[in-house]
This record gives C-alpha cells, sequence and structure tokens, in this order.
C-alpha cells in the first residue's frame, strides 16, 4: 500500500537549536499536511502544500514541499519547550484519505 | 479546542469485551474519521464515513465496526478485545468527502485499556 515515510522517528535537540524533519514518498503526491500532536493531546492541523517547491512560513517553522512533489519538509529554528511533541505529515498519494507518516517525536531539553 | 467530541475519554475493560467509542463531528462536517494510535505508533487509519456512508477502508479489523447515523455522529465498537487492542482511539471530521486537500480536525481521544 501506499506509505509515507517520515525520519527521523526521535529528536532530542538543545532549547535554540535548530530540528528538521523529513517525509518521503515513492509515488508523486497531490499536496501535502503537516500536523503537531502535543504530548497527551490529539493532532492539530498546522498547514498544507500544493505546489511544487513551494515554501511556507509560519514564525519560527518553515515547510517545504519538493520540486518532484515526494517529499517535504518541516525546519524549526530556535526551538522552545512549547516546540515539544510529534509532528506528522499526511498525504494522499492518489487516494482519497490521508496517510499519516509514523511521525517524529521531538524533545526539547532546557 | 477543534469542536469534535469523543466519549468516554477513558475506558478499562477485559479482554473478550466489546466497547462502543462514540464520536460527534463539529457542526457541519460530513465526514468522519476513526483511528488508532498505540503507545509509540503513528496514526492508523481505520474506516471513514462520510454523510451516513462507508467512504474509505483502513487497517480496520473484522472485529471492529463502525457506522454514522443521520446526527452525522458516529460509533465505532470493538469487540472480542485482546490486549493488544489497547491504544487511543482518534476520531476527526472534515467538512466534505475527504478529498486530499481537506484538513482533518480530531477530537481528544479515547484511551482504551484492556485487561
Amino acid at each position: 500500500g501506499q506509505q509515507v515515510m517520515q525520519i527521523p522517528q526521535y529528536q532530542h535537540v538543545q532549547e535554540g537549536e535548530d530540528f528538521t524533519t523529513y517525509c518521503n514518498s515513492s509515488t508523486t503526491l497531490s499536496n501535502i499536511q503537516w500536523y503537531k500532536q502535543r504530548p497527551g493531546g490529539h493532532p492539530v492541523f498546522l498547514i498544507q502544500l500544493v505546489k511544487s517547491g513551494e515554501v511556507k512560513k509560519q514564525k519560527r517553522l518553515t515547510f517545504q514541499f519538493g520540486e518532484a512533489k515526494k517529499n517535504s519538509s518541516l525546519h524549526i529554528t530556535a526551538t522552545q519547550t512549547t516546540d515539544v511533541g510529534t509532528y506528522f505529515c499526511a498525504a494522499s498519494p492518489g487516494a482519497n484519505n490521508l496517510f499519516f507518516g509514523t511521525g517524529t517525536r521531538l524533545t526539547v531539553i532546557p | 479546542d477543534s469542536g469534535v467530541t469523543q466519549t468516554p475519554k477513558h475506558l478499562i475493560t477485559a479482554t473478550g469485551q466489546r466497547v462502543t467509542l462514540r464520536c460527534s463531528p463539529r457542526s457541519g462536517d460530513l465526514s468522519v474519521y476513526w483511528y488508532q494510535q498505540s503507545l509509540d505508533q503513528g496514526l492508523q487509519f481505520l474506516i471513514q464515513y462520510y454523510n451516513g456512508e462507508e467512504r474509505a477502508k483502513g487497517n480496520i479489523l473484522e472485529r471492529f465496526s463502525a457506522q454514522q447515523f443521520p446526527d452525522l455522529h458516529s460509533e465505532l465498537n470493538l469487540s472480542s478485545l485482546e490486549l493488544g487492542d489497547s491504544a487511543l482511539y482518534f476520531c476527526a471530521s472534515s467538512v466534505q468527502a475527504g478529498g486530499p486537500q481537506e484538513t482533518q480536525y480530531f477530537g481528544p481521544g479515547t484511551r482504551l485499556l484492556v485487561l
């Protein structure tokens, strides 16, 4: 079946360091979404990317969609303790429903 | 607060039992999705209903079933429960039929513990 792979699975950073998570698909994606799940919480929609090569920013978060629309990344500049959580990408590679990536769990050490 | 409600918040039961999880979507949303999240696991898509009809099926076991009622709330039934069914079960909703560009809004989840 369709799979959306995310790396790394876990990331520990010192507060103030940068963080990046990558999402890869073997097939071309029509779009990609990113969600954040705080510890003990539920996934919350962050952003959607649709166009090839698209880059979007939300304060310290930068989202990119690859030129071939097969990969995406989320980069956080100067992490803060409030960034702690699991970041999921989600995509629909031709199907109707979203397939969620395996997630990257970010720990920020104060 | 996403506007999606789920009950109960916590559920403890024994192996072999049957439970029902309930979800009310955001006002106006026609699609409901069910996901299972085990410890340290990602979100496993189970099933989607759109306006009362089954729309898409994921990795849902035969022991599990779901339905969406005329008022658009949904129930997920889990039967012959096994220890491995212990997980967080999330419901999500979206406005339409779940096209690739639709955002999903997640409820707070039901934590199921099977002893």
